[in-house]
C-alpha cells in the first residue's frame, strides 16, 4: 500500500529566507510525486511533478522540489520565500505499478500551512 | 491546462435535503473524481469515474452517490444531507499521459445546518 506523510502541520519563515516543506513517502515501486497548493477557499492547484529522470524538478512560482529515494523523500523548496507564498501545501504519491481499485490510486498527506512571515 | 469548473462555490442546505454537487471539465477526460477535504484529514476519494456511466466506490462513499451522464459533467448527490457531511467538497479529472496529473475545481463549501 502506498502512502505519504507530511511530518509537519505548520512551517513558518521569514519573507526572503529560503523555505523547505517536508514529504516522505512509502510505496513498493517507483513512485510518482506530486506537490500542490491551496490558498484560502481555493481548490488545489498543481504545482510540480517527478516522473523519473532528474532528481530537481521545477514547478510554478518559483518552487522546487528534490526527489531522494534513499531517503524516499520528496521535499519543496523555494529559494526566497514571498509572503504570498502563504497556503497550504499538499504532497501527494501514486505507485503507477498499484492499480488495485482500478484507478491508479494518488493518496494525499494531510498538508502543511506555510506562514511567511514579513 | 484543463478547466475544472464547479458551479456552486458555497451552499447552506437543511438536514434531510436532497444536494448537487455540479462539476464540468473541458478536456474530454475520461477520469474524474469526487473529493471531501476536512482539516487534519486531507483529501479523502468519496467516488470516481473511468467513463460516462461508469463509476466506481472511493475510500468514503456513504452518503453519496454520482451521475456521469456525459464525459465532461460529473455530479455528486447527498441523498438527505447530514451535518457530518459539512466539508469542502472537490472535484477533479486526470489528463492522461504525462504522469497522469489530477487537476481540481475551486471547491464547493458545504454547510448542512
Amino acid at each position: 500500500a502506498q502512502s505519504v506523510a507530511q511530518p509537519e502541520d505548520q512551517v513558518n519563515v521569514a519573507e526572503g529566507n529560503p523555505l523547505t516543506v517536508k514529504c516522505t513517502y512509502s510505496v513498493s515501486g517507483n513512485p510518482y510525486l506530486f506537490w500542490y497548493v491551496q490558498y484560502p477557499n481555493r481548490g488545489l492547484q498543481f504545482l510540480l511533478k517527478y516522473i523519473t529522470g532528474d532528481n530537481l524538478v521545477k514547478g510554478s512560482y518559483g518552487f522546487e522540489a528534490e526527489f531522494n529515494k534513499s531517503q524516499t523523500s520528496f521535499h519543496l523548496k523555494k529559494p526566497s520565500a514571498l509572503v504570498s507564498d502563504s497556503a497550504l501545501y499538499f504532497c501527494a504519491v501514486r505507485d503507477p505499478r498499484d492499480l488495485s481499485g482500478g484507478y491508479q490510486k494518488v493518496t494525499f498527506g494531510t498538508g502543511t500551512k506555510l506562514q511567511v512571515i514579513p | 491546462d484543463v478547466k475544472v469548473t464547479q458551479s456552486s462555490r458555497y451552499l447552506v442546505k437543511r438536514t434531510g435535503e436532497k444536494v448537487f454537487l455540479e462539476c464540468v471539465q473541458d478536456m474530454d477526460h475520461e477520469n474524474m473524481f469526487w473529493y471531501r477535504q476536512d482539516p487534519g484529514l486531507g483529501l479523502r476519494l468519496i467516488y470516481f469515474s473511468y467513463d460516462v456511466k461508469m463509476k466506481e466506490k472511493g475510500d468514503i462513499p456513504e452518503g453519496y452517490s454520482v451521475s456521469r451522464e456525459k464525459k465532461e459533467r460529473f455530479s455528486l448527490i447527498l441523498e438527505s444531507a447530514s451535518t457530518n457531511q459539512t466539508s469542502m467538497y472537490l472535484c477533479a479529472c486526470r489528463a492522461p499521459g504525462e504522469g497522469n496529473t489530477i487537476y481540481f475545481g475551486e471547491g464547493s463549501w458545504l454547510t448542512v445546518v
